[in-house]
């Protein structure tokens, strides 16, 4: 594709529930970032894949954040028992290789209710 | 910890002025980025610097890192309405083998009115 896609666009939850984030990265590119975005907080990195291997998770706030990358290509962030602090958006990245420039897609905007 | 700080954080200023954003970060970088965000949108990379005096520039904007000081500026010139949007500055730390994470300042929005 043209660009880094994510789906849904919004995604509103109830308390408690589990929600799955999807991102379709920029073809070819190696490398797949997530970050969050909340007003309280910033930008602030997630975690990082090099191909379907995730070397660096340190910023998944807790063990109910996961994430995994399939065929090197697409990701899904996965929040279980999801807290109304998860509210914000995620925003997805791709680069061609670690280190490159970092493209970012649309995000979803995530409310828990 | 690699710390990046904006300022300032809100800027307001007329058509045709010009301005400066600075961003400050906290210890030695690979590299440092601009990017600009609409409401609602997601970010846009506008400038990528890589060495001590780097200078780019694109339409009324142009940017340059000084790594000694460990300091970058945003510098706008005669400003339009279009380049209203809130601006970051993220920077990516070398220790530690760490050449991806991508650290934000706060963001600066910038209002430019007629």
């Amino acid at each position: 594709g043209a660009g880094v896609s994510q789906s849904p666009s919004n995604k509103v939850t109830e308390k408690g529930k589990d929600v799955e984030l999807r991102c379709d990265p920029i073809s070819g590119h190696t490398a797949l970032y997530w970050y969050r975005q909340s007003l309280g907080q910033g930008l602030e990195f997630l975690i990082y894949f090099q191909g379907n291997s995730a070397p660096d998770k340190s910023g998944l706030p807790s063990d109910r954040f996961s994430a995994e990358r399939t065929g090197g290509s697409v990701s899904t962030l996965t929040i279980q028992r999801t807290q109304q602090e998860d509210s914000a958006v995620y925003l997805c990245a791709s680069s061609v290789s670690s280190g490159g420039t970092q493209y970012f897609g649309p995000g979803t905007r995530l409310t828990v209710l | 910890e690699l710390k990046v700080e904006q300022n300032p954080l809100f800027l307001s200023m007329q058509e045709g002025k010009n301005y400066t954003i600075y961003c400050n970060y906290s210890t030695t970088s690979d590299r440092l980025y601009w990017y600009r965000q609409d409401p609602g949108k997601s970010l846009e990379s506008l400038f990528v610097l890589l060495s001590n005096g780097a200078v780019k520039q694109e339409g009324r904007l142009m940017a340059s890192l000084d790594t000694k000081a460990r300091l970058s500026t945003l510098h706008i010139t005669a400003a339009v309405h279009d380049l209203s949007a809130t601006y970051f500055c993220a920077v990516v730390g070398n220790s530690g083998g760490s050449n991806y994470k991508l650290t934000f300042g706060k963001g600066t929005l910038l209002t430019v009115n007629p």
